[in-house]
């Protein structure tokens, strides 16, 4: 069964600080991995997508990468601010799926404080 | 910027009735999908629409469950006899190949009484 599962699963750090969230999926066969970045009571807002080929990309101050053999992926925010407080979500598709029926982890809330 | 819209973005309705949750995808694409969020919980997929057609369905979308695309604009989720676990964030979201990224809309909540 495809799954995805995210660490932590709450996370607390100060303005200014760096963090980073986990990933790890048993999607198979493995098409593109996506962080999205959700705000609370509103819609998932794309933050980067990989392909296999692909071990890290960069979207501002967000840096994703991916090991395509270990099947883990990691979300680094730098310097955060206090509206990088949301859930970030990582949603992995499988091959000869669409994107829709993709597979979503139950995200890590980041909360940013002052 | 392009983006996906819903309305309404917060629709009640009592336990029994039907209610039709209504989306305007991004023009350009071609497929486009329904999610479900349970408050407090993870998005899980509900359908994707395809050429007029559902691609595909989760065990969720049940015969409780039918989508449409009326025009040549919206796509709509229909859910008939609600029910009170039918109460959730519902997402619309588009995407312009079969597997780019999705783009989400703002969702409706349906609040079933």
């Amino acid at each position: 069964k495809n799954q995805v599962e995210q660490s932590p699963q709450s996370l607390i750090i100060l303005e200014g600080k760096n963090c980073t969230l986990q990933c790890n999926y048993t999607v198979s066969p493995f098409s593109n991995l996506r962080w999205y970045k959700q705000d609370t009571g509103r819609g998932p807002v794309s933050l980067t997508i990989m392909t296999f080929s692909e071990n890290t990309k960069s979207n501002g101050r967000y840096t994703a990468t991916l090991d395509a053999d270990t099947k883990q992926s990691s979300l680094h925010i730098t310097a955060s601010q206090l509206s990088d407080s949301a859930s970030y979500i990582c949603v992995v598709s499988a091959l000869h799926t669409n994107a829709g029926k993709s597979t979503f982890g139950d995200g890590t809330t980041l909360t940013v404080k002052p | 910027e392009p983006e996906v819209t819903q309305t309404p973005s917060h629709q009640v309705t009592q336990m029994g009735q039907e209610v039709i949750l209504r989306c305007v995808p991004i023009s350009n694409h071609l497929y486009f999908y329904w999610y479900r969020q349970i408050l407090g919980q993870k998005v899980e997929f509900l359908v994707s629409f395809y050429n007029n057609e559902i691609s595909e369905k989760s065990e969720i979308f049940d015969d409780q469950f039918s989508v449409e695309r009326p025009d040549g604009s919206n796509f709509t989720l229909k859910i008939r006899s609600t029910k009170l676990e039918d109460s959730a964030m519902y997402f619309c979201a588009s995407s312009s190949h079969k597997n780019t990224e999705a783009f989400f809309g703002q969702g409706t909540r349906l609040t079933v009484v």
